[in-house]
């Protein structure tokens, strides 16, 4: 069964980026499915962030657009997120996912998710 | 505040059915297939619906999903005390051009 698993610093500084990255083991980044991110802040509901294709084209939320990268790296079999000028809004867990686009645009693999607190 | 709109609660006894709405507009619900994931405490989501009605391998029977119009529902029956999590609703957004999520239900199992 396919498994991602997210990396990256726990504690970023305001207006600092977060930066993550989701390894994906046990299958390949394939042209077949999108890539995303998924973030949910401490006691609340899921936000979506961003996704990406296996070629690097990439679509985002509107109001996050200007803040974000997503990439992909196919030879290491891995994708990441930036987030730029991060305030403690952006405090949250950061879940990456394999993303089903058409028909039904279905998250069906999620990674365990990584906890980002945007602190001084 | 969510685009997609779900009750905070909804409770029921061992063996009992419920059901959890989602309701959403034209751009959404009403023009999308539903998703539906299962998040239990400290976990991550799982898919537990996909296109409305379609159950992933390993999800059992209990779980059905429905969509009418711009509004989906989850029906859980035989309700067991694992089946105590968060639920969301999502689906695509055509004006938004974003995956959108409910807010969230929270199943007791009392």
């Amino acid at each position: 069964q396919m498994q991602l698993q997210e990396s990256g610093p726990g504690l970023v500084k305001p207006s600092g980026t977060l930066s993550l990255t989701c390894a994906v083991s046990n299958g390949s980044i394939t042209p077949n499915y999108y890539w995303g991110w998924v973030r949910q802040p401490p006691g609340k509901g899921l936000e979506w962030i961003a996704s990406v294709y296996s070629t690097g084209s990439a679509y985002f939320k509107s109001s996050l657009r200007s803040r974000v990268t997503i990439s992909v790296d196919t030879s290491r079999n891995q994708f990441s997120l930036q987030l730029t000028s991060v305030t403690a809004s952006d405090t949250a867990v950061y879940y990456c996912a394999r993303l089903k686009l058409r028909p039904n645009d279905a998250f069906d693999i999620w990674g365990q998710g990584a906890m980002v607190t945007v602190s001084s | 505040q969510s685009v997609l709109t779900q009750p905070p609660s909804a409770s029921g006894t061992p063996g009992q059915t419920i059901s959890i709405s989602c309701s959403g507009s034209s751009a959404n619900i009403g023009s999308n297939p539903v998703n539906w994931y299962q998040q239990l405490p400290g976990t991550a989501p799982k898919l537990l619906i996909y296109g409305s009605d379609r159950r992933p391998s390993g999800v059992p029977g209990r779980f059905s999903g429905s969509k009418s119009g711009a509004s989906a529902s989850l029906a859980i029956s035989g309700l067991r005390s694992e089946d105590e999590a968060e639920y969301y609703c999502a689906a695509w957004d055509g004006t938004l051009s974003a995956h959108v999520f409910g807010s969230g239900t929270k199943v007791t199992v009392l």
